[in-house]
């Protein structure tokens, strides 16, 4: 079974740009969930959605939106792009809820704003 | 509010003894609790997990303990492997804030074994 893919691995930006990035689950995995990975913050929650609705949303301005599609696979853009910005972006699924199971993380995208 | 706390963000020890980290909550309404190791370049992958009905959770070389009343939990790992250097994120879901029932994550401890 294949792991969990996001895609591009790095990317670099200026501040100002938009970004898309993207996330395909496990198969059969419902349920995607966004993390940010700063030095020092840890993983902080983002967004998780579930059948193509956000079911779950963490402190982060409005600049930050995700979408699912049908077969489960996600994007998340950032618009308006600022140097704080800078982190690893990691995704991860899980069958349902990704409260009580364990999460599958993919191995993120690095995003670098200058 | 950090409601999951990994207040030592490094630990350092020798190949075969044991390595304990450690993690303190302040939600009362989180109910599981897990334990992420992340290796550099790599997703975190979930490494052990307990539910706050238990007080200890043994996977080989991994065990959990869970002090509800203290609100803190651990890992040791025995014996500890070079292989094991990693960051170490502790979890923990329930209800925080709301209706919103959610997974929490520590920082992290940067875990070191010297062979």
């Amino acid at each position: 079974k294949a792991g969990v893919t996001q895609t591009p691995r790095y990317l670099i930006k200026t501040r100002g740009q938009q970004v898309t990035l993207s996330c395909s689950p496990i198969s059969g995995h419902r349920s995607v969930s966004w993390y940010q990975q700063t030095p020092g913050q840890g993983l902080q929650f983002l967004f998780e959605y579930f059948s193509e609705t956000q079911r779950n949303k963490g402190n982060f301005p409005g600049r930050f939106s995700g979408r699912q599609f049908s077969n489960s696979r996600s994007e998340m853009n950032v618009s308006t792009l600022e140097l704080g910005d800078s982190a690893l972006y990691l995704c991860a699924s899980s069958l349902d809820s990704p409260t009580n199971e364990k999460l599958f993380f993919g191995s993120g995208t690095q995003l670098s704003v200058l | 509010d950090q409601q999951v706390k990994q207040n030592s963000p490094s630990l350092s020890v020798q190949e075969g003894r044991i390595s304990i980290l450690n993690c303190d909550y302040t939600n009362s309404m989180f109910d599981y609790f897990l334990w992420y190791k992340k290796y550099p370049a790599e997703g975190p992958t979930f490494l052990i997990s307990i539910s706050s009905i238990k007080d200890k959770n043994e996977d080989g070389r991994f065990t959990v303990f869970l002090n509800k009343s203290a609100k803190h939990l651990s890992l040791h790992i025995v014996p500890s492997q070079p292989g094991d250097s990693a960051v170490y994120f502790c979890a923990a879901s329930g209800y925080s804030g709301g209706s919103n029932y959610k997974l929490t994550f520590g920082k992290g401890t940067l875990l070191t074994v010297n062979p």
